[in-house]
Order: C-alpha cells, then structure tokens, then sequence
C-alpha cells in the first residue's frame, strides 16, 4: 500500500521568512500528491495536488509543492510565512489503482511574529 | 453547493456502548471516506465505500464498520466502544482519482 512520511512534527519559522514542510512518498505506481492543511476543531482544506505535468503546482494561499520523482519527494513551501499559516500541514498519497489516500502523520507549522 | 457534513458534532459515549456517525457527500460524489484522527497520531485509514459497496479498509478491528445508502451518504459504526476510540472521527467524499477529498468538519467521539 502507499505511504507517506513526514519527517519533521514541527516547523517554526518568522513572519516573512521562506517556508518548507516536507514529505516523502511511497507507491507502486504513478503517484497522485496531494497537501492539506488543519485549523482548530476543523475538517482538512485542500491545498493543492500533483497528478501530472509540471512538476512545479501552485495552490491556495500563496502555498507551492515541488513534485521531485528521483527523491519521491513532495516538499510544500512558499516564499514568505504569514501568522495566519500556523496550522497542521498533511501530505498525502494516493495510488490510483486503489483509489484511497494514505495521509502522512501531519507537521505543526508555528509562525512568529 | 452544500460541503460534506457530518452528524453529530460531539459525542459522548460510554465505554462499551456502539456510536453511530453519518456523513453526507457533496453532490455528485459517490465515493465516501473515513478517517480516524486521534491524538498524536494523524489521519488513519478506517473505509471506503463507493457505489454501496465497501471498496478498502484499513487496519482496524471488525467493530469498526459502516455502511453507504444508494442516495450515498454513510454511517459508520463503532461496537464495543473503548476508551482508545476516542477521536476525531473525519468523512470525505470524491468524485473520482484524480480529484482531491473535500473534508467535513467530523464528529468529536469521546468515550468515558
């Protein structure tokens, strides 16, 4: 089955600064990518998503993922943090061919004013 | 266009008693799935249903189970209810593979 890791439980970064969440993937066959985020006491909010094309996406709210094939990477970043990011970040896999999404274990983003 | 929604918000339940939780998809969509979320431990696999059938299950005990209506909205059960069951139950629904979820809000189970 797919997998996912996130590696780190939690990222702290500045008000303004660059920020990076990264995630690694597992699966058998072409991977569909996919970044959620989490507020408070609420359901996952689609951030954006990788099926094909270039391997640069762009999503809501200034967010970007990089889709890395040799590194099975997926990494989500954007240029300058704002306060209102800090949430919880998931990474998620899904194999078409069973059509479920594996999520990873999720990455607190902290951003200091 | 009306989201995922999920019945109830809370609830509160006693150790060995079974929880029932509904789920409504968007419109359109016919697959629904369900999440686990507890404490610490992220998102984890519980079932997929589309078109009435139970496509996939992950890693959980028999007591975990469910259903989908033919108009698609679900139901998941919980039987024999733990403390460990206690949770944020999610629900999504899709339209298809190459389509992200749409999430609902979920139901808080707590178990006392």
């Amino acid at each position: 089955a797919q997998s996912v890791a996130q590696p780190e439980d939690q990222v702290n970064v500045a008000e303004g600064n660059p920020l990076t969440v990264k995630c690694t993937y597992s699966v058998s066959g072409n991977p569909y990518l996919f970044w959620y985020v989490q507020y408070p006491n609420r359901g996952l909010q689609f951030l954006l998503k990788y099926i094909t094309g270039d391997n640069l996406v762009k999503g809501s709210y200034g967010f970007e993922a990089e889709f890395n094939k040799s590194q099975t990477s997926f990494h989500l970043k954007k240029p300058s943090a704002l306060v209102s990011d800090s949430a919880l970040y998931f990474c998620a896999v899904r194999d078409p061919n069973n059509n479920d999404m594996r999520f990873g274990a999720g990455t607190r983003l902290t951003v200091k004013p | 266009e009306a989201g995922v929604t999920q019945s109830p918000t809370h609830l509160i339940k006693t150790r060995g008693q079974q929880a029932t939780l509904r789920c409504s998809p968007i419109s359109g969509h016919t697959s629904v799935y369900w999440y686990q979320q507890a404490l610490g431990l992220g998102l984890q696999f519980l079932l997929w249903y589309d078109e009435g059938e139970e496509r996939n299950r992950g890693n959980f005990p028999p007591r975990f189970s469910g259903r989908q209506f033919p108009n698609y909205s679900s139901e998941l059960n919980v039987n024999a209810l733990e403390l460990e069951d206690s949770a944020l139950y999610l629900c999504a629904s899709s339209f298809g593979a190459n389509y992200g979820y749409t999430f609902g809000s979920g139901t808080r189970l707590t178990v006392v």
